[in-house]
């Protein structure tokens, strides 16, 4: 069984600021993490994923995030905020060759 | 490569009536998921296939709801009759399964669905 939870249904930021957007899940088994983007009236995208080796996963547009297996947390950051990140993130978790679990989603709004 | 293709992009029927919503994968895809998604529920998966077969099928809400997927190239949703409470945007995706690895799933534009 795998279940994912994300902090903060809305976060808010000003331009410039650092993003702190968490996830925690929970899963029998070694999981892959990924975080997803989802922009108004877009499908989901792939912002950056973790499956094995380096704990700290580089994705696009800046964002980073870090797998700490001791914390159960795959907890997504960017240094800088810009008013583009505005948008909806889900974090996902699946076992190996299974379903994805998703998060209920984190709005990131990004003030001027 | 084109990405996951849906059509109609919009749809807007009166209840009752029978809607299809199509979906063609990635090439090369093994697995395909569908999912709705709405303000009060968030994105809930409805089934999701793996080599044409369905695997899981508990998110299909009711049996006004069906989904197929004749060959690896094309699914459809089906509802019949459609409610009001059907309307949501409804998403396709696409991914790589196999028995070592996941990979990340590829969204389509999603159909957004309203039914009065």
């Amino acid at each position: 069984a795998q279940s994912v939870t994300q902090l903060g249904s809305h976060v808010s930021v000003s331009e410039g600021a650092l993003v702190l957007l968490r996830c925690n899940y929970s899963s029998s088994v070694p999981p892959y993490l990924f975080w997803y983007v989802q922009y108004p009236n877009q499908g989901l995208q792939l912002l950056l994923k973790y499956t094995t080796g380096a704990t700290l996963v580089k994705g696009i547009n800046g964002f980073e995030a870090e797998f700490k297996k001791s914390e159960t947390s795959f907890h997504l950051t960017k240094p800088s905020a810009h008013m583009s990140d505005a948008a909806e993130y889900f974090c996902a978790v699946s076992p190996r060759a299974g379903k994805s679990t998703f998060g209920d989603g984190t709005t990131l709004t990004v003030k001027p | 490569d084109a990405g996951v293709i849906q059509s109609p992009r919009h749809e807007v029927t009166e209840m009752g009536q029978e809607v299809t919503l199509r979906c063609k994968p990635i090439s090369g895809h093994n697995s395909l998921f569908w999912y709705r998604q709405t303000m009060m529920r968030g994105l809930e998966l409805l089934i999701y296939f793996n080599n044409n077969v369905p695997i899981d099928d508990s998110g299909m809400p009711e049996d006004r709801f069906s989904a197929k997927m004749p060959n690896a190239s094309f699914s459809t949703l089906k509802i019949q009759p459609s409610e009001p409470r059907d309307s949501a945007v409804y998403f396709c995706a696409s991914s790589l399964l196999s028995l070592r690895e996941n990979y990340e799933q590829y969204f389509g534009p999603g159909t957004r669905l309203t039914v009065t």
